[in-house]
């Protein structure tokens, strides 16, 4: 089974519409990432938390909210979703121990209309 | 702010060849840089992690070199084939700009031909 999933894979969802995205690790990492990816701008941040009690606003988080629910669980959410949230969406994690080497899910694209 | 620059944006070359990839970025003071390969529309799978105290990584035909001071890293792909298509990323962890999150650069995409 894959360490970090994210639900659901793919998602197409009208303007002004509430969703959330999911992610699960497996990998008993206490930090997790949200990030979107577009053509020609690469990997942005939207938010971060380094554990349960801890989450931070990263470069891109206007639109979005999250929720850390456990330690292996981390949702982002659009309040209402606007066609430029139109990207690929990334969950990642972090080993905070030893290393800090991110380990990334299989991504959720979105699609706004 | 940290800026990571990958140089060629994209390159082609012909199966069997050895090859470069670049990444430097502007703060030296990092916790670990580490390379990244995507598929299309895909996640992202680690390839090497060089912590900052090291020089270099390898695992099998790849080879990742660091050099803090000259804010630079390289990725070797050693006799390259079609399946080593992909878009390859860097990303550096900073201890002082961004500290405890990566910044990422924008990718080299790299075409084997047959």
């Amino acid at each position: 089974d894959a360490d970090v999933t994210q639900t659901p894979r793919n998602r197409i969802t009208k303007t002004g519409k509430r969703i959330m995205l999911e992610c699960s690790q497996t990998k008993g990492h206490d930090r997790m990432y949200w990030y979107r990816q577009d053509p020609g701008l690469g990997l942005r941040l939207i938010y971060y938390s380094f554990d349960v009690k801890d989450i931070n606003k990263g470069e891109i988080s206007d639109g979005y909210s999250v929720s850390r629910q456990a330690q292996a669980k981390f949702s982002l959410s659009l309040e209402s979703a606007i066609p430029n949230q139109t990207a690929l969406y990334f969950c990642a994690t972090s080993d905070d121990r030893v290393s800090y080497e991110q380990y990334f899910g299989p991504g959720t694209r979105l699609t706004v209309t | 702010k940290q800026e990571v620059t990958q140089i060629p944006a994209a390159l082609s070359v012909p199966e069997g060849e050895n090859l470069v990839l670049n990444c430097s970025f502007t703060d030296s003071a990092i916790y670990n840089l580490q390379w990244f390969r995507q598929d299309p529309g895909k996640g992202l799978t680690s390839l090497l992690l060089i912590q900052s105290s090291q020089r270099e990584q390898t695992s099998g035909r790849l080879n990742a070199s660091l050099d803090k001071s000259s804010g630079r890293s390289t990725l070797y792909i050693a006799a390259s084939q079609p399946g080593d298509s992909a878009t390859y990323l860097c990303a550096v962890k900073g201890v002082r700009t961004n500290a405890g999150k990566s910044t990422f650069g924008d990718g080299t995409t790299l075409t084997v031909k047959p």
